[in-house]
């Protein structure tokens, strides 16, 4: 069974443009959540889609929104990119069981702000 | 106190010998709890999750979960040097707007000797 895959692997922008990455779920998951791994900062919760519908976000201002497709693949999207954006974002994928998420994480997109 | 607690170690054991790993958590946090496995310059793979009080084994992994004192371990039996990696415990923090996302701990570093 193919894992949750990310595109692309690694990102280079400069301050100030737009940056977009891109989730596939695992087959059958229908829940993507969306993290960022800053360094010194851990893992830190984004965004949550499900069945179409962002249904929770984080602390991280509104240039950090995204969508999810009819197929449950998503994309992040970060507008007005800063240095400090610069981390490891990870998405991840589950099956919706109530409250016992069990969330499996992709290999990652590297996005670096120069 | 933070929502979930780790100490960053690192923890340094021998080969062969059980690796103990704590995450103490606020009354903040639900009772979903993971453990997490992540490699330098690799994403988080899931290795445990636990819901119930007590212990749930899995290989050579065993979760154990003490609400009442509010900690959650992993022991990993016969450690190995392929163990060497940061775990991250991560739990459900508690109220309707915090469902689906995971508050993760800093991660403790593990280091396993030949």
């Amino acid at each position: 069974e193919a894992g949750v895959t990310q595109s692309p692997t690694h990102l280079i922008k400069t301050r100030g443009q737009q940056a977009t990455l891109r989730c596939s779920p695992i087959s059958g998951h229908t829940s993507v959540y969306w993290y960022q791994q800053a360094l010194g900062l851990g893992l830190q919760f984004l965004l949550w889609y499900d069945e179409g519908e962002e249904r929770n976000r984080g602390n991280f201002p509104p240039r950090f929104s995204g969508r999810q497709f009819p197929n449950y693949s998503s994309e992040l999207n970060v507008n007005a990119l800063e240095l400090e954006d610069s981390a490891l974002y990870l998405c991840a994928s589950s099956f919706r069981q109530g409250w016992s998420y069990e969330q499996y994480f992709g290999p990652g997109t590297r996005l670096t702000v120069t | 106190q933070k929502e979930v607690e780790q100490n960053s170690g690192p923890l340094s054991v021998p080969e062969g010998a059980i690796a103990s790993l704590n995450c103490t958590y606020s009354d903040r946090v639900s009772q979903s709890f993971f453990w997490y496995r992540q490699y330098s310059g690799k994403s988080p793979e899931l290795i445990m999750s636990i819901y119930s009080n007590g212990d749930k084994e899995d290989g050579r992994f065993t979760a154990q979960l003490n609400k009442a004192s509010q900690y959650v371990s992993l022991l990993i039996r016969d450690s190995q040097p392929s163990d060497s990696a940061t775990y991250l415990c991560a739990g459900s923090p508690r109220g309707s707007g915090n469902t689906g996302k995971l508050i993760f701990g800093q991660g403790t570093t593990l280091q396993v000797k030949p």
